[in-house]
């Protein structure tokens, strides 16, 4: 059964770098078909992409972060990381990570998010 | 982007009600959408992807429609579990952009 599990401080002071980690359990990072993703959610707000980075490590990034935002995977320790440049109190928020899975259904392929891990609260305040 | 419209925002009903969630995509996504359902505190859970394939595990009661531009999730009878707040989100191009969802509470 895969796991998705976040880690990173809790509190970042304005203008410093946001660093997130998700740990993969139960299957490779680098299995094909597979995307990592980070998603936030502000406190009584719907759910904001972030980005993904794929099992082979390409990226796409939501452009309203793209300037500050970076987005990497660890093979040799199966687990990959956000990095958000910058912050403010704008940028506090649930994060998420999550996989998006390609999968394939008859003659076409589908993606949804099928694993999400629990989310990690990180407040941008000095 | 692709801009998801959701309604309604809110909705109050009653356990055995039959509720019905819209979602409109601003261009035509084929059947690129999924619905999501968040309850406090948790993450997101997919319930129906590719529009209207269940996922695994999900209860028959749960289901959807659409193509291109609409698109819709129903409940054909609400159970005390499914007070939720629901999503939509669009997967065929980037950034994935979700709806701003749909509050499912008790009447």
């Amino acid at each position: 059964q895969v796991q998705l599990q976040e880690s990173g401080p809790g509190l970042v002071t304005p203008s410093e770098t946001l660093s997130l980690t998700c740990t993969v359990s139960g299957d490779s990072v680098s299995r094909s078909n597979y995307y990592w993703t980070w998603i936030r959610q502000p406190p009584g707000k719907g759910p904001e992409w972030i980005g993904y980075v794929s099992y082979t490590g390409g990226t796409k990034y939501n452009p309203s972060l793209e300037s500050r935002v970076t987005l990497s995977l660890d093979t040799s320790t199966n687990h990959f990381s956000l990095k958000l440049r910058s912050v403010t109190a704008a940028d506090t928020a649930v994060y998420y990570c999550a996989r998006e899975l390609l999968t394939p259904v008859s003659r076409y392929y589908f993606y949804y998010m099928d694993v999400w891990g629990n989310g990690t609260t990180v407040t941008v305040s000095s | 982007d692709i801009q998801m419209t959701q309604s309604p925002s809110s909705l109050s009903a009653s356990v055995g009600d039959r509720v019905t969630i819209t979602c409109r995509a601003s261009e035509g996504i084929k059947n690129d959408l999924g619905w999501y359902q968040q309850k406090p505190g948790q993450a997101p859970k997919c319930l129906i992807y590719a529009a209207s394939i269940l996922q695994s595990g999900v209860p028959s009661r749960f289901s959807g429609s659409g193509y291109g531009t609409q698109f819709t999730l129903t409940i054909s009878s609400l159970q005390p579990e499914d007070f939720a707040t629901y999503y939509c989100l669009q997967h065929n191009g980037h950034p994935r952009t979700f709806g701003q969802g749909t509050k499912v509470d008790i009447k």
